[in-house]
């Protein structure tokens, strides 16, 4: 039983427009909530993250959404470029684990 | 700063056979936490270690083990190796258990044939 869900496997987007990575978790106890990045043969690269004291947090292009009561996260992206094309895990923790990591959208921006 | 380093990056082994791999964080992070990724699973927890300490574990069988040494370089073990093993094992750093912010190493490509 998946507790973190990233329904969308991919996502194509235009360049310069607006990319949306959504998460869905299960469990309300989850009080830190990240994102990140991953390029081939890599390992994920820290993105932007969140606490649930917060509904939003901006980091440049990156801005991170929190809705607690629906339990969704989610990850916007403006503009979208080129070099934004990668897998983004979303990740939660509760300081029980780590992180509980959902199982990743494959962006692809086209130029 | 240098980054996480996993030695090997790559590896095949055969099933029934055992395997470690190896991880040093990020200087001055004593917290060490190792990942399995598999296509269908994405990247699921296998243990944190902390001073040492394992603190916590995942849901993986006993064929998994690992252990920290005095200078936070870690080490994972796994034992009798099996077809479903495949898979790419990451580590990350952070400062200390508390630390969120977890840094990736590049991960061990495993291949059991």
């Amino acid at each position: 039983d998946q507790q973190v869900k990233q329904n969308s496997p991919s996502l194509s987007v235009q360049e310069g427009r607006i990319s949306i990575l959504n998460c869905d978790y299960t469990n309300s106890m989850f009080d830190y909530f990240l994102w990140y990045k991953k390029y081939p043969a890599e390992g994920p690269t820290f993105l932007i993250s969140i606490s649930s004291i917060k509904d939003k947090n901006e980091d440049g292009r990156f801005t991170v959404f929190l809705n607690k009561s629906a339990k969704h996260l989610s990850l916007h992206i403006v503009p979208s470029q080129p070099g934004d094309s990668a897998v983004y895990f979303c990740a939660v923790s509760s300081g029980t684990y780590k992180y509980i990591f959902g199982t990743g959208t494959r962006l692809k921006v086209l130029a | 700063k240098a980054g996480v380093t996993q030695t090997p990056r790559y590896l095949i082994k055969t099933r029934g056979q055992q395997v470690t791999l190896s991880c040093s964080p990020i200087s001055g992070h004593r917290s060490v936490s190792w990942y399995q990724q598999t296509p269908g699973q994405g990247l699921q927890f296998l243990f944190e270690y902390f001073s040492e300490t394992q603190r916590n574990k995942g849901n993986f069988p006993g064929r998994f083990s690992g252990r920290q040494f005095s200078n936070s370089r870690s080490e994972m073990n796994v034992s009798t190796l099996e077809l479903g093993d495949s898979a790419l094992y990451l580590c990350a750093s952070s400062l200390g258990p508390q630390d969120y912010e977890q840094y990736f190493g590049p991960g061990t490509r495993l291949t059991v044939t």
